[in-house]
């Protein structure tokens, strides 16, 4: 069965930290791996992965894929009191096409 | 371009009714997605369908859950017989298609049971 476990569970932190989240998965036929923001309400899409060693960016947050190592985090500098939020990983493989299979997130809190 | 819909936002059922969830996928978006969250839990898939077509219902519970997606219309997840632990956050998402085509999710609609 597919797994997906992110770390830390939880994060506080000052603004204008740098942070780092972990995101391990066991995946057969790994096909892609997606970085969600989630508020109070649905999720909203930040990146997706699917070649090791391919930085993505947007802003201050970034993200990169190990497959070998089996893992990815996701970096968000210089926060801010809106990055506050969930932060979920989700893999998708190719034997379960369509089915994402998601960690239970990181939820990060950003102190003014 | 509307992005996915959901309603109702917020449903409250007694226990032992029967609770209608619906989505509408993003303009173009032919494959239809959802996932149950539980309080302080993350996404859980249940479902994957496209046009008339259930193609992965293995995150469904076996009783009392069911979905559609017809020709033409709404996704329709349906909860029979409601219990309280079916009280969550029900989210559908939408994309084009398979081949790395991201989701898009709904504004979830939130199930209470009472």
């Amino acid at each position: 069965e597919d797994k997906v476990v992110q770390s830390p569970l939880s994060l506080v932190v000052h603004e204008g930290d740098t942070v780092t989240l972990n995101c391990s998965y066991e995946v057969t036929n790994f096909r892609s791996l997606l970085w969600y923001k989630q508020e109070k309400k649905a999720p909203t899409f930040l990146f997706m992965l699917t070649s090791s060693g391919i930085e993505k960016k947007s802003g201050r947050l970034s993200s990169i894929l190990d497959k070998k190592e089996l893992f990815s985090i996701l970096n968000i500098t210089a926060t801010q009191t809106g990055d506050s939020a969930v932060y979920l990983c989700a893999v998708e493989s190719d034997t379960n096409a369509g089915k994402s299979t998601f960690g239970d997130g990181t939820t990060l809190t950003v102190k003014p | 371009n509307a992005g996915v819909m959901q309603n109702p936002r917020h449903l409250v059922r007694r226990r032992g009714q029967e609770a209608r969830l619906r989505c509408s996928p993003m303009k173009g978006h032919s494959h239809v997605y959802w996932y149950r969250q539980l309080p302080e839990e993350g996404l859980k898939f249940m479902v994957y369908l496209q046009k008339e077509n259930i193609i992965d219902e293995s995150g469904m519970p076996k009783e009392r859950f069911s979905a559609e997606f017809p020709k033409e219309g709404p996704s329709i997840l349906r909860i029979q017989q409601v219990v309280r632990g079916d009280s969550a956050a029900y989210f559908c998402a939408s994309s084009k298609g398979l081949g790395s085509y991201e989701q898009y999710f709904g504004p979830g609609t939130r199930l209470t049971v009472t």
